[in-house]
């Protein structure tokens, strides 16, 4: 089984709507990631929670927000979907301050039209 | 703040050619340094990882990385490719709290 798995794989959602990815993770680490890639840019960080209670903004936060739900659990909402979210998703997990090596899942493609 | 840059946007390559990419970062610290794969449809897998010691570091699948701290640089490297090393390839780095990663090189292994 996937230690860090994320639903849905793929969605395709309107303008306007409210929409929710979510992460789950069996690895046991405290940290957890919310990731947007796009073609030529690489990946950015949306936002971070290093453990129940602490959740923190990344690069790109506007439009976004999270709930960290239980160590294992991590999701990530936008309120009124826009087209320019329209991208591929991914979440990490870190165990504490290990060096800092993340553990992505497979990722959410996500279209907003 | 901590960024990081990669050289190439998209390399093409026959099988059994030499592979070198680029990675240069901007941290007046301590860093980790990391190499992440993503194949076609698939999620990021970590190549290889430099945290202290030999800056020559080897990862998976015959890759190869060199840390040149004068440099601020991280270059990924393979002797012989082949066609399964097709992907595209993100170098990051961990300055501070967070990983900042490139923009990515996308690599095409030709038969």
């Amino acid at each position: 089984d996937a230690d860090v798995t994320q639903t849905p794989r793929n969605r395709i959602t309107k303008t306007g709507k409210r929409i929710m990815l979510e992460c789950s993770q069996t690895k046991g680490h405290d940290r957890m990631y919310w990731y947007r890639q796009d073609p030529g840019l690489g990946l950015r960080l949306i936002y971070y929670s290093f453990d129940v209670k602490d959740i923190n903004k990344g690069e790109i936060s506007d439009g976004y927000s999270v709930s960290r739900q239980a160590q294992a659990k991590f999701s990530l909402s936008l309120e009124s979907a826009i087209p320019n979210q329209t991208a591929l998703y991914f979440c990490a997990t870190s165990d504490g301050d290990r060096g800092g090596e993340q553990y992505f899942g497979p990722g959410t493609r996500l279209t907003v039209t | 703040a901590q960024s990081v840059s990669q050289h190439n946007h998209h390399v093409i390559l026959s099988e059994a050619a030499s592979l070198e990419l680029g990675c240069n970062y901007s941290y007046g610290g301590t860093v980790n340094l990391f190499w992440y794969v993503q194949y076609p449809g698939q999620h990021l897998q970590l190549l290889l990882k430099y945290f202290s010691g030999d800056p020559l570091v080897k990862g998976i699948k015959g890759f190869e990385a060199e840390f040149i701290k004068s440099k601020f640089s991280f270059n990924l490297r393979k002797p012989s490719v082949q066609w399964s090393d097709t992907a595209e390839y993100f170098c990051a780095v961990k300055g501070d709290y967070k990983l900042s990663f490139g923009a990515g090189t996308t690599v095409t292994v030709r038969a």
